[in-house]
């Protein structure tokens, strides 16, 4: 079956210093991948997205890096800031349809 | 613009009980998915309904839990003769057909004594 997972349960940084979120994954067939950000109370909000034909691609302070030789991705949020703080989920898509599997997330927290 | 909505936010049920969820998707977004999460976990698929087609229903634990979608939007999520292990946040989602990038509700919490 499917697997996606992250080496880290919980992750704690101070504000200001760098983060990285990794996530292992299974399926070498996996195309696309998803990193969700799930804030207390609220429903997942996408944060950035990669392809297989990719293994980099920035954002607004995240960069996604995908090694597809390992099957290993991580996020990595520059600077990062209280409202950071959050589960962050990598999620993978193997091209059938739209279905995603979803790891277990990482909590982060940010110290002021 | 208004997003995905669900309801209720939080649902107290009796073990036994049938209980119904309700999920509006965004206006326009013709893909729909249903998810499960469970406390510390992450999103286990349930359902998916793309346009007219046929739902893939892959995920759906057991057969007490059914889903529909009518005229293409709103969808209920049913779970008939709830038990313990069903507790969990339900989280429904939708998309655009062209895109993979999922919007996704507030959940419902629902509870099962």
């Amino acid at each position: 079956g499917e697997s996606v997972g992250l080496h880290l349960p919980t992750l704690s940084v101070q504000e200001g210093d760098n983060s990285i979120i990794n996530c292992a994954y299974s399926n070498s067939a996996s195309d696309y991948f998803i990193w969700y950000k799930q804030e207390s109370g609220k429903g997942p909000q996408f944060i950035i997205d990669i392809r297989s034909n990719m293994d980099k691609r920035q954002g607004q302070r995240v960069t996604v890096l995908l090694n597809k030789t390992v099957k290993h991705l991580s996020l990595q949020i520059a600077a990062t800031q209280p409202g950071d703080s959050a589960v962050y989920f990598c999620a993978e898509n193997i091209g059938t349809g739209n279905q995603f599997y979803f790891g277990t997330g990482t909590s982060l927290t940010v110290i002021p | 613009g208004a997003g995905v909505s669900q309801s209720p936010s939080n649902k107290v049920t009796e073990k036994g009980k049938d209980v119904e969820l309700r999920c509006d998707p965004i206006s326009g977004h013709t893909a729909l998915y249903w998810y499960r999460q469970s406390l510390g976990q992450g999103l286990e698929f349930l359902i998916y309904f793309q346009g007219n087609s046929a739902p893939d229903k892959s995920g759906l634990p057991s057969d007490r839990f059914s889903a529909e979608r009518t005229g293409g939007s709103v969808s209920t999520l049913t779970i008939q003769r709830t038990q313990q292990e069903d507790s969990a946040v339900y989280l429904c989602a939708s998309s655009l057909v062209s895109s993979v990038e999922q919007f996704f509700g507030p959940g419902t919490r629902l509870t099962v004594l």
